[in-house]
């Protein structure tokens, strides 16, 4: 089985800040992790994703995650926040064996002049 | 660039009535998902379907049905909608390991 917990519903922080978005996952096996975002009144669009290999994850809009075995995360950090970052972010995590994602509660990141 | 199309942006439908909202996809993808996303329960996974004429049941599939006569198409059935139906939903395909999502459908059952 497979679960994802989304630590925060909501984050603010200010224009300039480091963001930082928490994700913890329990997978029996070597998952896949993926973060995604979600505009008002639009779908997913996929921010980054974790398969095999390096574990510090580059995604679009300058967002970084990093896969961490030993403590079953995938955190989701950005150096500098801008106002067009806020939005809904969705972390993410299937098994090999299966492509039925599941995904966490999400996180509302609020981002302040 | 992959395009999933979800026909209807904004919905409002009475309460009793059959209900369908469709999904099209442009790139051949077998995967096919529609969920339920509503606040602070994030994304629920209603049905998917692996092939054509192929579903399968997800974590809510009741008060639902789905009809994919044809690859590109999912479509979703409320067959007598209720207000507690009152929601967005998503379509997704997947390909490998990528899931590429709709606009999104905002549903109001009145």
């Amino acid at each position: 089985a497979q679960s994802v917990t989304q630590l925060g519903s909501h984050v603010s922080v200010s224009e300039g800040a480091l963001v930082l978005l928490r994700c913890n996952y329990s997978s029996s096996v070597p998952p896949y992790l993926f973060w995604y975002v979600q505009y008002p009144n639009q779908g997913l669009q996929l921010l980054l994703k974790y398969t095999t290999g390096a574990t510090l994850v580059k995604g679009i809009n300058g967002f970084e995650a990093e896969f961490k075995k030993s403590e079953t995360s995938f955190h989701l950090t950005k150096p500098s926040a801008h106002m067009s970052d806020a939005a809904e972010y969705f972390c993410a995590v299937r098994l090999g064996g299966s492509y039925i994602p599941t995904f966490g509660r999400g996180t509302s990141l609020i981002v302040h002049p | 660039d992959v395009k999933v199309t979800q026909s209807s942006r904004y919905l409002v439908k009475r309460t009793g009535e059959k209900v369908f909202l469709e999904c099209v996809q442009d790139m051949d993808h077998e995967n096919m998902f529609w969920y339920r996303q509503d606040p602070g329960l994030g994304l629920r996974l209603i049905y998917f379907s692996y092939d054509v004429k192929m579903k399968e049941k997800g974590d809510i599939p009741e008060g639902y049905s789905v009809s994919r006569e044809k690859k590109e198409r999912f479509s979703l059935i409320l067959e007598s909608a209720s207000t507690n139906q009152t929601s967005m939903y998503l379509c997704a395909s997947f390909r490998n390991t990528e899931a590429f999502f709709g606009q999104g459908t905002r549903l109001t059952v009145v």
